[in-house]
Formats: structure tokens, C-alpha cells, sequence
């Protein structure tokens, strides 16, 4: 049983450009959570979603930060115009319907340079 | 606002003695908690889990204990090198709700 799953692990862009991040949840998980750790901190919620809809988005930043979960296919966060800032890791975590906890992917270290 | 704080960045403790972590929290509408341990470069794994209805929780060497106010503490014992790791806990308001996380406490445990 495979667990969470992201890609890219690792990902560099240049400022200005466009950043894509894949999660897909364990097997039978129609919850997923994006958390973002910066530097010598802990985890912080950035977005929960269910298929095809948004429940939390509390802790996005209001411009350039986008995430969806499609009804096929795994979720994506999604950053327009990156700028140095947005350097961190991103975790994806899932749970399945009934239950509170959230099994962590392996993370996207993403690089603005 | 930091609702979950880990005061302690790290913690040293011998092979086979015992390390206790601890997690302090302000929200008093937290009901269920959660510890993980991350090793570098890799994501949270989930280590055990309590509810703000129990005082305990067990699972092999771990424990996490929710006796006292706003506070836990996860006992490892005996502690083993391979436990060395940056242990998080973590803390949610009813259910589908995010996860608020500490800090984390660095451990080494020392062979």
C-alpha cells in the first residue's frame, strides 16, 4: 500500500516563474492537507481540500497561491511569480473520511533563485 | 500566534535511558493531538496518536501522557540511536480540521 506520494522532490525555479506540486494521497484518502515549512520552523496549514472542492484555505496566502484537487489525478499546489520567500519544503498529508490523523508525503524542497 | 510550543529545540539522552518531550499548547479547544518524527530531508512519519478525553496513550517504547493542563509529554523508552530525529507535536480542533504543529525538539540520543 503505497503511501503519499509527491513530485517533484526537489524543484528550482528562477523568480517570476511558475511552480507545479504533485501529491497524491494514500489509497483510499479523499483528504488532503498542504503544509509548508519554512527554515527552522515548524509545519504550517496552508490548504484543505476534498475532491473537486476547497474546505480550508485559511492559511494560503491571498495572491499567487492556487491548489486544487481534481475529481481524477492528484492535487496540485500551485505558485505564480515565485519569489525568493516561497523557498521552503511543502508537505502534502491525506486522511481518509472518519479519522483525524495525517500520514505525511515525503515532501518538495522548492528553490527560488 | 504559535498555539503549540515546544520549548526545548533540543534534547541529548543516552542510549537506553529514557527521553521525554515535551508540547504546551494555548487553544483550549484542542481535542486530539499527534506526534511525529521527521528525519532530514524526508516528511513527518506519524508516531502515535491521543485524544483530550485520555491521559495515556501506549504503542511499544512510545507513550504520550495528557495528564496536566494545556500539556504533553511523549516518554520513548529505552531511547535508541535510531531515534534520533526532530520529534513534532501537533494539535487539531474537531475532526477534517488542520493540524497546528509546534517548533519541534531536536533529539540525539547518544550511543
Amino acid at each position: 500500500n503505497a503511501g503519499v506520494m509527491q513530485n517533484p522532490r526537489h524543484l528550482v525555479r528562477r523568480r517570476g516563474q511558475e511552480a507545479r506540486l504533485r501529491c497524491s494521497p494514500m489509497k483510499g484518502h479523499s483528504h488532503v492537507y498542504w503544509y509548508r515549512q519554512l527554515p527552522e520552523e515548524g509545519l504550517k496549514f496552508m490548504v484543505y481540500l476534498q475532491k473537486e472542492n476547497i474546505i480550508d484555505e485559511s492559511g494560503m496566502p491571498k495572491e499567487r497561491f492556487s491548489a486544487e484537487f481534481p475529481k481524477e489525478g492528484p492535487s496540485i499546489l500551485r505558485i505564480q511569480q515565485v519569489v525568493r520567500g516561497d523557498s521552503a519544503a511543502y508537505f502534502c498529508a491525506s486522511s481518509s473520511s472518519g479519522t483525524r490523523t495525517q500520514y505525511f508525503g515525503p515532501g518538495t524542497r522548492l528553490t527560488v533563485l | 500566534d504559535q498555539q503549540v510550543k515546544q520549548n526545548s529545540p533540543s534534547l541529548s539522552v543516552q542510549e537506553g535511558r529514557i527521553s521525554i518531550l515535551n508540547c504546551d499548547y494555548t487553544n483550549s479547544m484542542f481535542d486530539y493531538f499527534l506526534w511525529y518524527k521527521k528525519y532530514p530531508a524526508e516528511g513527518p512519519t506519524f508516531l502515535i496518536s491521543i485524544s483530550s478525553i485520555k491521559d495515556k496513550n501506549e504503542d511499544g517504547r512510545f507513550t504520550v501522557l495528557n495528564k496536566s493542563a494545556k500539556h504533553l509529554s511523549l516518554h520513548i523508552v529505552p531511547s535508541q540511536p535510531g531515534d534520533s530525529a526532530v520529534y513534532f507535536c501537533a494539535a487539531s480542533v474537531g475532526t477534517g480540521n488542520q493540524f497546528y504543529f509546534g517548533t519541534g525538539t531536536s533529539l540525539t540520543v547518544i550511543p
